[in-house]
């Protein structure tokens, strides 16, 4: 169990396109996903908090308006990236809450990398 | 806020010898602390957590020590083995059990290489 899948695993656009990543928990449902960003061989950073049915918590230094976040069910958040730029070449995690044994855990999805050109 | 500090950022072990990795936080209100390992390109996999009410916790060759006084926290690899090599993350959260209450603050990172 708790399994959450992102997709696609891979994506190369043209500076200024939009692009969009999904996270899916599969086999649970999530109330609460966190996206995160992680640069080569560095720590993975959190950028917002998604909750379903409210809007996204941003951190710090993060766009909301670049990073659009929809949590439209209790299985699916998604980030667009919108008018991308080579410094948003990165990649990103999800995660996702599961309530399993009375305690919350957070499960990552595989990441999607970004390449943006 | 959180501030988690790890170390060290590398570890070179000889097979079948223990690995030791410790991580310290600032916020004493920090109640979750998980560990992750990550292999290169792929996502974080939890192996081990521990939370405040708990000073030690084992599963097999991992293990996790927590010190809520002095805030920190260490987790030790015994009889490591090749395919424990990977980059390991500590973090800690400041919300009832590290979930929707509480988002993960990581720390650095720590790349373990075990040589055959």
């Amino acid at each position: 169990g708790a399994v959450v899948s992102q997709h696609p695993s891979r994506v190369i656009c043209k500076s200024g396109t939009s692009v969009k990543i999904e996270c899916r928990s599969l086999d649970f449902q999530a109330t609460t996903m966190f996206w995160y960003r992680q640069f080569p061989k560095q720590s993975l950073m959190l950028m917002a908090t998604s909750n379903e049915g409210s809007k996204a918590t941003y951190e710090q230094g993060v766009e909301k308006d670049k990073f659009l976040i929809n949590h439209a069910s209790l299985t699916l958040s998604t980030l667009t990236v919108t008018s991308a730029h080579p410094e948003d070449s990165s990649f990103y995690i999800c995660s996702a809450v599961s309530f399993l044994a009375g305690a919350e855990t957070q499960y990552f999805g595989p990441g999607t990398r970004l390449l943006v050109l | 806020g959180e501030n988690v500090e790890q170390h060290p950022s590398t570890l070179s072990v000889q097979e079948g010898d223990s690995a030791v990795i410790k991580c310290t936080y600032s916020d004493s209100a920090s109640n979750y602390f998980p560990w992750y390992k990550q292999e290169l390109g792929k996502r974080p996999q939890l192996i081990i957590d521990i939370r405040s009410n708990v000073g030690e916790k084992k599963d097999q060759r991992i293990a996790v020590t927590l010190n809520k006084t002095a805030k920190h926290f260490s987790l030790h690899i015994t009889e490591t083995q090749p395919e424990d090599s990977a980059v390991y993350f500590c973090a800690a959260s400041l919300g009832n059990y590290g979930g929707s209450q509480g988002n993960l603050i990581f720390g650095k990172g720590t790349k373990l290489s075990v040589k055959p």
